[in-house]
């Protein structure tokens, strides 16, 4: 499993409310992606770290900020949670050319 | 940006037949493609990978083609097994690694015994 956690693993919030998402690694690799998977659209790319404290947007980072203070810890911010924001989101650290998943996180915003 | 297109979105086969799953990129620059089998309820796991510096790798059942001047790459399964039922999905990326994959938006394969 590449020694990737996510936590929490599941969660259901309100619309409105802030949420943080949290990915942590042991293995030390510098860069790491946060991505949502929803039906009929695979993965896409919400935001990504290549060093602590450098981060860059993807695809779809509308509504979405994060932040990395340390190598291990790379967290996702939801500022306002709207229901378009339900999904599955996956965490990925790369390990030269291979990119290996996180567990997940199941975010209900109801 | 690179765009992946993956067909088809589902696929059912006999147990013991062979499946085919095909994915084209639109950026020339990029250089890895990786798959990725997704049980239900699991994370992606990376089951093959090829680089543009070869045209074909093989892991046992499963093979990876690559032709760069079409821009298109495939994935083939063998003999499959019920246990192959998954979501697959496609990716490229470019430069050195370390870059954000882009993905296919997955095939559904369902392998009936």
């Amino acid at each position: 499993d590449a020694g990737i956690t996510q936590s929490p693993r599941h969660k259901v919030t309100e619309t409105g409310t802030p949420v943080t998402l949290r990915c942590h690694q042991t293995e030390n690799h510098r860069y790491m992606y946060w991505y949502r998977q929803d039906p009929g659209h695979g993965l896409r790319l919400i935001h990504y770290s290549y060093g602590v404290k450098d981060t860059d947007k993807g695809e779809v980072s509308d509504g979405y900020s994060v932040s990395r203070s340390k190598t291990e810890d790379f967290l996702l911010t939801l500022e306002s949670a709207t229901s378009s924001q339900t999904s599955v989101y996956f965490c990925a650290i790369s390990a030269g050319y291979e990119q290996y998943f996180g567990p997940g996180t199941r975010l209900t915003v109801t | 940006g690179e765009n992946v297109e993956q067909h088809p979105s589902t696929l059912s086969v006999q147990e013991g037949d062979s499946a085919v799953i095909k994915c084209t990129y639109s950026d020339s620059a990029s250089n890895y493609f990786p798959w990725y089998k997704q049980e239900l309820g699991k994370r992606p796991q990376l089951i093959i990978d090829i680089r543009s510096n070869v045209g074909e790798k093989k892991d046992q059942r499963i093979a990876v083609t690559l032709n760069k001047t079409a821009k298109h790459f495939s994935l083939h399964i063998t003999e499959t097994q019920p246990e192959d039922s998954a979501v697959y999905f496609c990716a490229a990326s470019k430069d050195s690694g370390n870059t954000p994959l882009v993905f296919g938006k997955g095939t559904r394969l369902s392998v009936i015994a």
